[in-house]
């Protein structure tokens, strides 16, 4: 069974331009979510998506999207990057959502904006 | 509002002694409770979740939580770590009027020296 599992493992990009960070969901699983861990702190939830559609979003501005495919992989697309979003950006799938379900984390993605 | 609190960034200890790390959280509502651990350089890996049941869990490389509901607490303890505990630990609550969200404390620095 293959794990969560993320691209590219490492980003430099300079502010204002758009960045697209990829995850694939562990098999059998339905749901990613979408966390911003900077540097020192916990996990910040970004969004989630079910079955294509996104079903709780957290506190990040529009310029953070995101897209589930119908394999249930997932994309998170940042447009107009800002210094503050350098950070380790993680993906977890789940089977279900539930509210029992337990997220499985992807290694992430460092992305550093300069 | 919601929040989790780990007060202690760092923690060193010695080897085959034991641990206590702590986690306090705030919610309005009911919460299931998370301990996570982040390698260097990894994703986050679940230790041990509290869903309902006994309050006090185990995983299976020797720690425990407990939680505490007059406290609001679900402390992380092991009765003897190895220098292979060496980590960060991070306390999660999921409220449980809300499916797709985990909120993380800021983590904690597990040292463990020889």
């Amino acid at each position: 069974e293959t794990g969560v599992t993320q691209s590219p493992t490492h980003l430099i990009k300079t502010r204002g331009q758009q960045v697209t960070l990829r995850c694939s969901s562990q098999s059998g699983h339905n749901t990613v979510s979408w966390y911003q861990q900077a540097l020192g702190q916990g996990p910040q939830f970004i969004f989630q998506y079910y079955r294509e559609e996104e079903n709780g979003r957290g506190n990040f501005p529009p310029r953070f999207s995101g897209l589930q495919f119908p394999n249930y992989s997932s994309e998170l697309n940042v447009n107009a990057l800002e210094l503050d979003d350098s950070a380790l950006y993680l993906c977890a799938s789940s089977t279900s959502g539930g509210i029992t379900d337990t997220q499985y984390f992807g290694p992430g993605t460092r992305l550093t904006v300069l | 509002a919601q929040s989790v609190t780990q007060l202690d960034s760092q923690v060193p200890v010695f080897e085959e002694a034991p641990v206590e790390l702590r986690c306090n959280y705030s919610s309005s509502v009911s919460v299931y409770l998370f301990w996570y651990v982040q390698y260097p350089n990894q994703g986050l890996q679940l230790l041990l979740k509290y869903l309902s049941g006994s309050t006090l869990v185990e995983s299976i490389n020797g720690f425990e939580a407990e939680f505490n509901k007059s406290q609001t607490s679900f402390h992380l303890r092991k009765p003897s770590v190895h220098i292979s505990d060496t980590a960060e630990y991070f306390c999660a609550v999921r409220e449980m009027d809300s499916s797709y969200k985990l909120i993380f404390g800021s983590g904690t620095r597990l040292l463990v020296r020889p």
